[in-house]
């Protein structure tokens, strides 16, 4: 049992490129979120899918869009990456409903230079 | 606006002792506050949670309190140990119209806890 599984776990990315954050969960859970951590800032809530087929923005969704696959899938994506995108990125999923804990992924971390 | 505050950046203690760890929030709208443990090269996992109609749970060496008067909440580790050392992050969610949260969470900014032998 993986729980949730992040790929790829580290890059580099230069200013004005794109890539595809993946995310992938094998606990038939039906929310799933992305979130970013920077010094100081604790975790930050980028965008979320409460279910398959919606996605809707969290706190800090602009540079970003993401792609609810399927039930498994949620993936982020930086269209054109910059500096200030530099930060590990955690992919989260949980049940849907009152008061249940998100499990998170290992992380990537990104630096964008 | 930081919804959630850690201020404590870091705690050291010594191994057998109490580790007391502070969390503070402004949103009136959280009833559901959750602690999660996290080490280096690796993603936050959940320790404990509590909702608002409780004032204290606890599981096993942890134990978290609400004080929803104060907003204030806390995490107690006894006894402490060296394995307990790790960045802890208080997250608080709020009930959607229609009684259904999501899981979207706020986090505070994270306190590191060094557990000395």
């Amino acid at each position: 049992n993986a729980g949730v599984t992040q790929t790829p776990k580290f890059q580099v990315l230069k200013t004005g490129q794109s890539m595809t954050l993946q995310c992938a969960q094998d606990m038939n859970h039906n929310s799933m979120y992305w979130y970013r951590q920077d010094p100081g800032m604790g975790l930050r809530l980028i965008y979320y899918s409460a279910s398959e087929g919606t996605t809707d923005k969290g706190e800090v969704p602009n540079g970003y869009n993401v792609s609810r696959l399927n039930k498994r899938e949620f993936s982020l994506r930086l269209e054109s990456a910059a500096p200030s995108q530099t930060s590990v990125y955690f992919c989260a999923s949980t049940l849907q409903g009152r008061n249940t804990e998100a499990f998170f992924g290992q992380g990537t971390r990104l630096t964008v230079v | 606006d930081q919804q959630v505050k850690q201020n404590s950046p870091s705690l050291s203690v010594q191994e057998g002792r109490i580790s007391i760890l502070n969390c503070d929030y402004t949103n009136s709208m959280f009833d559901y506050f959750l602690w999660y443990k996290k080490y280096p090269a690796e993603g936050p996992t959940f320790l404990i949670s509590i909702s608002s109609i409780k004032d204290k749970n606890e599981d096993g060496r942890f134990t978290v309190f609400l004080n929803k008067s104060a907003k204030h909440l806390s995490l107690h580790i006894v006894p402490s140990q060296p394995g307990d050392s790790a960045v802890y992050f208080c997250a608080a969610s709020a009930i959607r119209a229609g009684g259904t949260s999501y899981g979207k969470l706020t986090f505070g900014q994270g306190t590191i806890l060094t557990v000395h032998p």
